[in-house]
């Protein structure tokens, strides 16, 4: 069955980079693309960017240019998603979700990362 | 950026209750537009895409309709598994974008 299974919570201070990973089973890991989203505590959903897993191409929302890069190991099935520079704004849960015909039809479980001094 | 705007932002309803959610585009994003639902402490899940088909394994209690900039989502007999928060997304353009939310709760 198809799963994709995000990396444990983190805590970082400000100013610091967080990596979290997803590793995609149960289907081909280059045939869909991954997108990743986040949502601050008792907020609403929000596209961050995307990743095609068989070429490493990606495209990133405005608002996280310059401070996010998403990478992908075909070796693995894995993808990455790291922030950097991160603030107190940047809690939140992160989830990584396959794109079928534009949709998202799995997620992963999400990973909470806590920016904290 | 596409903005939607989705209504109410709170739903309060019994079980039976038939509940409509709205979703507005601030532009025409044809049928491109899909419906996930939240439980606390989960990732969304998928109900509807493309406005108006029910994903595998979805009760036929939900439905979508709606072109353009107009949507709605429907449940027709409210069950207990249904309480939950519900999020319009639009596919049409990158970024892309979702509503605010429509938390349904029990009355």
């Amino acid at each position: 069955q198809v799963q994709l299974v995000q990396s444990g919570a983190e805590v970082k201070k400000p100013g610091a980079s967080v990596k979290v990973s997803c590793k995609a089973s149960g289907y081909t890991f280059t045939n869909y693309y991954i997108h990743w989203l986040r949502q601050a505590p008792g907020q609403g959903l929000e596209w961050m960017g995307m990743i095609n897993p068989s070429y490493g191409s990606t495209d990133y929302a405005q608002k996280f240019q310059g401070r996010v890069t998403m990478t992908g190991d075909t070796s693995t099935s894995t993808v990455y998603m790291e922030l950097s520079s991160l603030r107190s704004e940047d809690t939140a849960i992160y989830y990584c979700t396959r794109v079928w015909t534009d949709y998202y039809d799995y997620w992963g479980q999400g990973t909470l990362v806590t920016v904290s001094s | 950026d596409i903005q939607l705007t989705q209504s109410p932002s709170f739903l309060s309803a019994s079980v039976g209750d038939r509940v409509t959610i709205t979703c507005r585009a601030s532009q025409g994003i044809s049928t491109y537009l899909a419906w996930y639902q939240q439980k606390p402490g989960k990732a969304p899940k998928l109900l509807i895409y493309v406005a108006s088909t029910l994903q595998s394994g979805v009760p036929a209690r939900f439905s979508g309709s709606g072109s353009g900039t107009e949507f709605t989502l429907t449940i027709s007999s409210l069950q207990p598994e249904d309480f939950a928060t519900y999020y319009c997304q639009q596919v049409n353009n990158y970024p892309r974008t979702f509503g605010q939310g429509t938390k349904v709760e029990i009355k």
